[in-house]
């Protein structure tokens, strides 16, 4: 079982450049959500999505783009890297059936993205 | 907006020592409350979560906490902590297809 797999696992951006943090589930999972975390300051919410189509922005969700075409596959991308970027990256997923919930949260093994 | 609190951002015990980390929430209602544990380099692990029923939960590794929800608190404990136990730990609340994190607690476990 991979569960939720993120790729890459460490990058070093340029101030300017884009580039895209992916992030796959196999469990066919309908929520997918986005965090930063940044030292003492817990988990941040940037995106999440309901569904195959649907997103909706978390806390901190400027300077980032979400897309979700499949059930699978929920990409974040930075278009213009800033060094206020520069965190550890989480994707989760959770399974939430109709009428149910408490479900809790898969996480990946995270992004660790520089900006320099 | 949710908050989660989690007082004490490091906390230290001895090997053997009861391990105590806290966690209180705000909510009008009554949340879905979780603890996770992070060690380095990794995602976060569920540990135990609360949702109905008995307000005393156990989780993995044992640890257990307890809803106390006039004190709308879900405070983690073991009753005797293992080296393994160093660890990030973080407490979270679910409401409204959102789930709130707190600051996290860093345990350090000394032999």
């Amino acid at each position: 079982n991979a569960g939720v797999t993120q790729t890459p696992k460490f990058r070093i951006l340029k101030i300017g450049q884009s580039m895209t943090l992916q992030c796959a589930q196999d469990m066919n999972h309908n929520y997918m959500y986005w965090y930063r975390q940044d030292p003492g300051m817990g988990l941040k919410l940037i995106y999440y999505s309901v569904g195959a189509g649907i997103t909706d922005k978390g806390e901190v969700p400027n300077g980032y783009n979400v897309s979700r075409s499949t059930t699978e596959d929920f990409p974040l991308r930075l278009e213009l890297a800033a060094p206020s970027q520069t965190s550890v990256y989480f994707c989760a997923s959770t399974l939430l059936p109709a009428g149910g919930a408490g479900q809790p949260q898969h996480f990946g093994d995270g992004t660790r993205l520089s900006i320099l | 907006a949710q908050s989660v609190t989690q007082l004490g951002s490091h906390v230290s015990v001895s090997e053997g020592a009861l391990v105590l980390l806290r966690c209180n929430y705000s909510s009008s209602v009554p949340p879905y409350l979780f603890w996770y544990v992070q060690y380095p380099n990794q995602g976060l692990q569920l540990l135990l979560k609360y949702t109905t029923g008995a307000t005393l939960v156990k989780g993995i590794n044992g640890f257990e906490a307890e809803f106390k929800k006039s004190e709308t608190s879900f405070h983690l404990t073991k009753p005797s902590a293992h080296m393994s136990d160093a660890a990030e730990y973080f407490c979270a609340v679910y409401t409204g297809n959102q789930f709130y994190f707190g600051t996290g607690t860093s345990l350090t476990v000394i032999p």
